[in-house]
């Protein structure tokens, strides 16, 4: 399966744009590029994926680098809300459709 | 539409003891997934239930196992408890088996083993 690899932690202040990288360098070109995040004492919930364009719904955007070794996911104004665990996985047709997770990102914001 | 539930909410055993952990899946989803997270890391795959068969599993011995009943709620039970079993146990469920389906979970149980 292909790694992602991103920041341990990241600090934002409210109501400002966050970008949360991930670098998947050996990603396949049948991969997705998901993105689930875990608020504090809940299970993970889906944000949003991709597969080669750049994304947008009511939560956040995805950003995808051209050679899709890379991508960006934008919180466009941030809220103490945001504040959880952000995971980027990527997915390939799989039999079970199995989650992969990777220790995530941490996601501070200051008021 | 009522999501993902999970019970108990958490638990304590001591070490030997079986443990059965509940899951009620979103409805019209005919999949349910269970993970264990350890506490400062993601989540782990242990198996999946489709359709009240076992449709693949992860790296867990075999004192993990499960069962899928024909309203698609699912048990996992955890025989010979180790104190390493103590984890968040999330279950997750999803419209269909395979491919790369949403996965929606619910808030876990919280397994303590003393």
């Amino acid at each position: 399966d292909a790694k992602t690899t991103q920041p341990n932690s990241m600090e934002s202040n409210e109501e400002e744009p966050v970008h949360l990288p991930c670098n998947h360098s050996t990603i396949s070109g049948t991969d997705y590029i998901h993105w689930y995040r875990q608020l504090p004492s809940q299970g993970p919930e889906y944000v949003i994926h991709g597969l080669t364009s750049n994304v947008n719904n009511r939560m956040a955007s995805l950003a995808i680098a051209e050679d899709r070794k890379s991508s960006t996911l934008i919180l466009h104004r941030a809220t103490l809300r945001d504040a959880a665990v952000y995971y980027c996985i990527l997915r390939d047709w799989d039999n079970t459709g199995k989650l992969i997770f990777g220790q995530g990102t941490t996601l501070q914001v200051k008021p | 539409e009522t999501g993902v539930t999970q019970s108990p909410t958490h638990l304590i055993k001591t070490r030997g003891q079986q443990v059965t952990l509940r899951c009620s899946s979103q409805s019209g989803h005919n999949t349910v997934s269970w993970y264990q997270q350890a506490l400062g890391q993601g989540p782990q795959f242990i198996f999946q239930y489709y359709r009240e068969e076992e449709n693949g599993r992860g790296n867990f011995p075999p004192r993990f196992s499960g069962l899928q009943f024909p309203n698609y709620s699912s048990e996992l039970n955890v025989n010979a408890l180790e104190l390493d079993d103590s984890a968040l146990y999330l279950c997750a469920s999803s419209l269909d088996k395979g491919g790369t389906d949403t996965q929606y979970f619910g808030p876990g149980t919280r397994l303590t083993v003393l």
